[in-house]
């Protein structure tokens, strides 16, 4: 079965400094990745995905996130945040195996930008 | 509409009464899920659908239904609500079943008192 761990439940950090949100997942067969981020009284909507391919992610307001196999990890990197940053982050994997795949999210990380 | 809507915005409910939550989507999505999100448990799967027509249950389903008649719209029904179920509920649809992105809605806050 698959599973999501999400390190730290709150990331302090100040403006214009770098960030990593910790995401490690478990799986028995190929997986894919993702990265959602809930601004306050908001759904989710997607940051990234990794499906295959490079293992470098790109996406929207300059976050990226790294799949590394051996290490089942895929964290969330900004190298200088902004106070819009403030918003809870989900990592979430589904398996690449065929048929219904379900998605597992992992609790949240709250990242709070500090002025 | 744009996206998926969710109705009611909030709702305040005795236990013991029957509450159903809509959402509608206009992307033509075949999958559609409900999940609940509450502090500390991150979102759970309640009940998924793949295509009109089928249903599955997902990690909590107990104390919940749902019908999926059309591709546009999947409503979820508590039969008899609980203050367990007090939480925020988000509906969320992808083009294909669990590998592409969900889209989510703007979530229905319920307090079961």
């Amino acid at each position: 079965a698959q599973s999501v761990t999400q390190l730290d439940s709150q990331v302090p950090v100040f403006e214009e400094a770098p960030v990593e949100l910790r995401c490690n997942y478990s799986s028995s067969v190929s997986v894919y990745l993702f990265w959602y981020v809930q601004y306050p009284n908001q759904g989710l909507q997607l940051l990234l995905k990794y499906l295959s391919g490079s293992t470098l992610v790109k996406g929207i307001n300059g976050f990226e996130a790294e799949f590394n196999k051996s290490q089942t990890s895929f964290h969330l990197r900004k190298p200088s945040v902004h106070i819009s940053d403030t918003a809870e982050y989900f990592c979430a994997v589904t398996e690449g195996s065929g048929g219904y795949q379900k998605v597992t999210f992992g609790i949240g990380t709250k990242l709070q930008v500090i002025p | 509409i744009a996206g998926i809507t969710q109705a009611p915005t909030s709702q305040i409910l005795a236990a013991g009464r029957r509450m159903t939550l809509r959402c509608t989507q206009d992307m033509r999505h075949n999958a559609m899920y409900w999940y609940r999100q509450d502090l500390g448990l991150g979102l759970r799967l309640i009940h998924y659908s793949n295509t009109a027509g089928t249903t599955g249950k997902g990690e909590v389903p107990d104390g919940y239904s749902v019908s999926r008649a059309n591709t546009d719209d999947f409503p979820l029904t508590l039969a008899s609500a609980v203050p367990s179920q007090t939480s925020v509920y988000f509906c969320a649809s992808s083009s294909l079943a669990g590998w592409d992105e969900q889209f989510f809605g703007p979530g229905t806050r319920l307090t079961v008192l």
